[in-house]
């Protein structure tokens, strides 16, 4: 079946820690996107990419990276320069200009 | 500035008492509006697209609709399993970027 994989599913982070988020897409599409939840606020764009070996930042980066290496896999680190991280995060994918594709999400606490 | 307001913020129903949920927008060059359900600890479901003012779709107990400054989801009849987070996003062109503002979404709960 085609879709979006993301893992873990829970992620602890120490402080000063890096940690990676996988995301992993079998659909074929050329965008990608990395967007942060937290209760009460809608959906923000952390980074998104149209094509391989590009990326733009959205509109909260700062303490993020990302890369673009495959078509399939954009893994998101969340650095220890990101003083808030525990959110919900949400990987998706689309055809250019059209609707996305969500995965299921990794929730990210602090410990 | 563009952006995205739905209401209510949350609404208990019911079942079988019919509701709307409301998703007003302020954005340039808008390319389409899309609603999302979402269920808690997983991420959004895809439900409509809608392009045009006038434009509706239906599915099961949801018909989404679209005007100029607007989009209503009504939800007829509903069940327990329609307890959920809607979300709503447009897709404004900003200078042949395509991008996407998601409302804060109403969370629905119909009781049995």
């Amino acid at each position: 079946d085609g879709g979006i994989t993301q893992s873990p599913k829970y992620l602890f982070r120490k402080e000063g820690q890096n940690v990676t988020l996988s995301c992993e897409q079998n659909l074929n599409h050329d965008a990608m996107y990395w967007y942060r939840q937290d209760p009460g606020q809608g959906l923000r764009l952390i980074y998104y990419s149209q094509i391989v070996n590009d990326f733009q930042k959205g509109d909260i980066a700062e303490g993020y990276s990302v890369s673009r290496e495959k078509k399939e896999s954009f893994p998101l680190t969340v650095t220890s320069a990101q003083k808030n991280p525990t959110a919900f995060y949400l990987c998706a994918s689309s055809w250019t200009a059209e609707k996305l594709f969500f995965g299921s999400g990794t929730q990210l606490s602090v410990l | 500035e563009d952006q995205v307001t739905q209401s209510p913020e949350a609404l208990r129903l019911q079942e079988g008492e019919s509701s709307s949920l409301n998703c007003s927008y302020t954005v340039s060059g808008l390319r389409g509006l899309f609603w999302y359900r979402q269920d808690p600890g997983k991420g959004p479901e895809f439900l409509f697209t809608l392009y045009s003012a006038g434009e509706e779709k239906e599915k099961e107990r949801l018909k989404a609709t679209l005007t100029k400054k607007e989009s209503f989801l009504h939800i007829t009849a509903p069940k327990p399993e329609d307890s959920a987070t809607y979300l709503c996003a447009v897709q404004a062109d900003t200078s042949g970027t395509y991008k996407y503002i998601f409302g804060t979404g109403t969370r629905l709960k119909v009781l049995a």
